[in-house]
């Protein structure tokens, strides 16, 4: 079992949708982060954070310390909007973050 | 403030041959982070090192792969006699400090090994 777990893998949807991607992670971390990336692009960091939520613009990130569980909500989502979105924790006992295979978002207009 | 450069964004390389890429951290940076993502996979990590120092190298492969971050300089990932299975992007992120601060990613490096 993989240490980060995203859903869904694959996630289409229409412009103006609110979205959530999920993530569950099963080791103790000092930090979460919410990464996107476009086809063929670099990386871009969204969110870190060790509790509660935190928004930006339109994405919201939230995080449950008790359940390891996170999530990234988009509201009124845009096709600008689609990338892989990536959630990586940086473990209790060193600094390389740990990622999940990625959330492929689809926003159709 | 220039972010994370990485060089070059695409390199072609023979089998055989050696592969070169390097990472210039942002400005106030000391710490280097070199991830790997081949083809349909996710992003795994291969090395970390603050100036002049290898702090942990737990990712990275036994053989050909190596890492360095001089005092004076970008990071260099070097690949000697590379194979097909190198065939990958390759990810340098930087951060100001090492625990719980944010990193920041380059554009990456796409090897492509013919």
């Amino acid at each position: 079992k993989n240490e980060v777990e995203q859903s869904p893998q694959n996630l289409t949807a229409q412009e103006g949708e609110f979205i959530t991607i999920n993530c569950s992670y099963s080791v103790g971390i000092s930090a979460l982060h919410w990464l996107q990336q476009h086809p063929g692009g670099g990386i871009v960091s969204l969110f870190m954070l060790s509790s509660g939520k935190k928004k930006h613009g339109r994405l919201i990130a939230t995080i449950n310390i008790q359940e390891k569980h996170s999530s990234l909500h988009i509201t009124a989502s845009h096709p600008r909007d689609s990338a892989v979105y990536i959630c990586a924790v940086s473990t209790q006992y060193g600094n390389k973050l740990v990622f999940g295979a990625g959330t492929i978002l689809r926003v159709k207009s | 403030n220039a972010g994370v450069m990485q060089n070059p964004r695409h390199l072609v390389r023979r089998r055989g041959q050696e592969a070169r890429l390097r990472c210039s951290p942002m400005k106030g940076h000391s710490h280097v982070y070199w991830y790997r993502q081949l083809p349909e996979e996710g992003l795994k990590f291969m090395v970390y090192l603050q100036k002049e120092n290898i702090i942990d190298e737990s990712g990275m492969p036994k053989e050909r792969f190596s890492a360095e971050f001089p005092k004076e300089g970008p990071s260099i990932l070097r690949i000697q006699q590379v194979v097909r299975g190198d065939s990958a992007a390759y990810f340098c992120a930087s951060s100001r400090q090492g625990k719980n601060t944010e990193a920041f990613f380059g554009q990456g490096t796409r090897l492509t090994v013919v």
